[in-house]
């Protein structure tokens, strides 16, 4: 199977202008989730969607945003962008499981590097 | 905010030698996970241990959890230069109906030859 993708891979803005990234997951996975990663703050979740329905959400300003298309590809757009949104944004697709079990692990893509300059 | 503090925050061995990371957290947990990063790349998954398991082995890897303390450990075993990166414990919060994971400050690991 192909891997999560997700484009562009690297991407330079101003600040005050929108951003919108993509992530196309394993086929077959309906769960998508972000994460923000800074030298600073780490890794950090944003929101995760399971048939474009987000079920979870980090503590992110409103500025940032998602959503999820009915082939499980997800976008997440961020506006009026800061210097401190220059990071890299990590997609991760995951298979909901069957049955009772909670326990799934994540594959991520290779991530978008945003610079806000 | 981040649930996993990993200790140490840097290692540097010799390629053939062991590598221990620690990782602790604060609230109840399904699973915890493993990651490894290499340098600005993607997460690359390595290992799961749920919450009932105390260990687990994967190859070179070995985890170990232990609830009462809210503490895992990765052990690899005879490091190679490859084994180069970054690595996070990740523990899973999910309640069935919703995926998120909180990962921990990550450990760098450096494997020198």
């Amino acid at each position: 199977k192909a891997g999560v993708t997700q484009t562009p891979r690297y991407l330079i803005k101003t600040r005050g202008q929108q951003v919108t990234l993509s992530c196309s997951p394993i086929s077959g996975h309906r769960s998508v989730s972000w994460y923000q990663q800074t030298p600073g703050q780490g890794l950090q979740f944003l929101f995760e969607y399971f048939s474009e329905t987000q079920r979870n959400k980090g503590n992110f300003p409103g500025r940032f945003s998602g959503r999820q298309f009915s082939n499980s590809r997800s976008e997440m757009n961020v506006s009026t962008l800061e210097l401190g949104d220059s990071a890299l944004y990590l997609c991760a697709s995951s298979f909901f499981p069957s049955g009772r079990s909670r326990s799934y692990e994540q594959y991520f893509g290779p991530g978008t590097r945003l610079t806000v300059t | 905010s981040q649930q996993g503090e990993e200790d140490p925050q840097a290692l540097s061995i010799q390629e053939g030698e062991n590598a221990t990371m620690n990782c602790s957290y604060k609230t109840s947990i399904n699973n915890l996970q493993w990651y490894r990063q290499n340098s600005g790349r993607g997460l690359v998954h390595l290992i799961l241990i749920r919450s009932n398991e105390r260990e687990k082995h994967s190859g070179r890897l070995r985890v170990t959890l232990d609830t009462s303390k809210k503490s895992s450990s990765l052990l690899i075993t005879a490091s190679r230069a490859a084994d180069t990166a970054s690595y996070f414990c990740a523990t899973d919060e999910s309640n069935g109906t919703a995926s998120k994971l909180t990962f921990g400050t990550g450990t760098r690991l450096q494997v020198t030859l």
